[in-house]
């Protein structure tokens, strides 16, 4: 059955410091994958996508993330968070045209 | 470019009181969505039109009708609101209710059921 599994529920990290938020999906067919990013009191802006041209996918304000089949991963990254990063980011996957959402990951950034 | 328009953006009702969410999106899109977002649940498909004329059930339809009304246009109605229909609502448009189709949403509806 398809699955998004979001692996932390919350990270915090120091202004300045890299960013990792991990995802996890289990699909019988091709993923198709997302990340979005939610900031308070707003809906979900696309950060990404994967669309299997390239297995590393940079996206907005300087986030990038890498698909691995093997490890069946789609991890978020970012080299050096910013106060303006703090908001929820969401992992999806639309492999089977049925869009699958995350639980989200909260990230907070400490100055 | 509004992209995904909801109104209102927050109401309260009492329980069994009726009301219609509405969406609007100015992309030209063929696909939209609604959903209820959670606190710990993600975002789950309450119904979607991949196209003007369609509907189908998502993943928590119970509770609540849709009409696409037009391209543009997608509601989201309750009928008879329960407290555990308090959530907050998100429209969302794609191109087409496919692969690599990003989707474009709406700054939702804050709704509390007293």
């Amino acid at each position: 059955a398809q699955s998004v599994t979001q692996l932390d529920s919350h990270v915090s990290v120091s202004e300045g410091t890299p960013v990792l938020l991990r995802c996890n999906y289990s699909s019988s067919y091709s993923p198709s994958l997302f990340w979005y990013v939610q900031h308070p009191n707003k809906g979900l802006q696309l950060l990404l996508k994967y669309t299997s041209a390239a297995t590393l996918v940079k996206g907005i304000n300087g986030f990038e993330a890498e698909f691995k089949k093997s490890e069946t991963s789609f991890h978020l990254t970012k080299p050096s968070a910013h106060m303006s990063d703090a908001a929820e980011y969401f992992c999806a996957d639309s492999g089977t045209y049925k869009y699958i959402f995350g639980t989200g990951t909260r990230l907070k950034v400490l100055a | 470019n509004a992209g995904v328009t909801q109104t209102p953006k927050f109401q309260v009702l009492k329980t069994g009181q009726s009301m219609t969410l509405q969406c609007a999106q100015d992309m030209n899109h063929n696909s939209m969505y609604w959903y209820r977002q959670d606190p710990g649940m993600g975002l789950r498909l309450i119904y979607y039109s991949a196209s003007e004329g369609t509907t189908d059930k998502g993943e928590v339809p119970n509770g609540y009708n849709v009409s696409r009304l037009n391209k543009r246009e997608f509601s989201l109605r309750l009928e008879s609101a329960a407290p555990s229909q308090t959530s907050v609502y998100f429209c969302a448009s794609s191109p087409d209710r496919g692969l690599y189709q990003p989707q474009h949403f709406g700054d939702g509806t804050r709704l509390s059921i007293l």
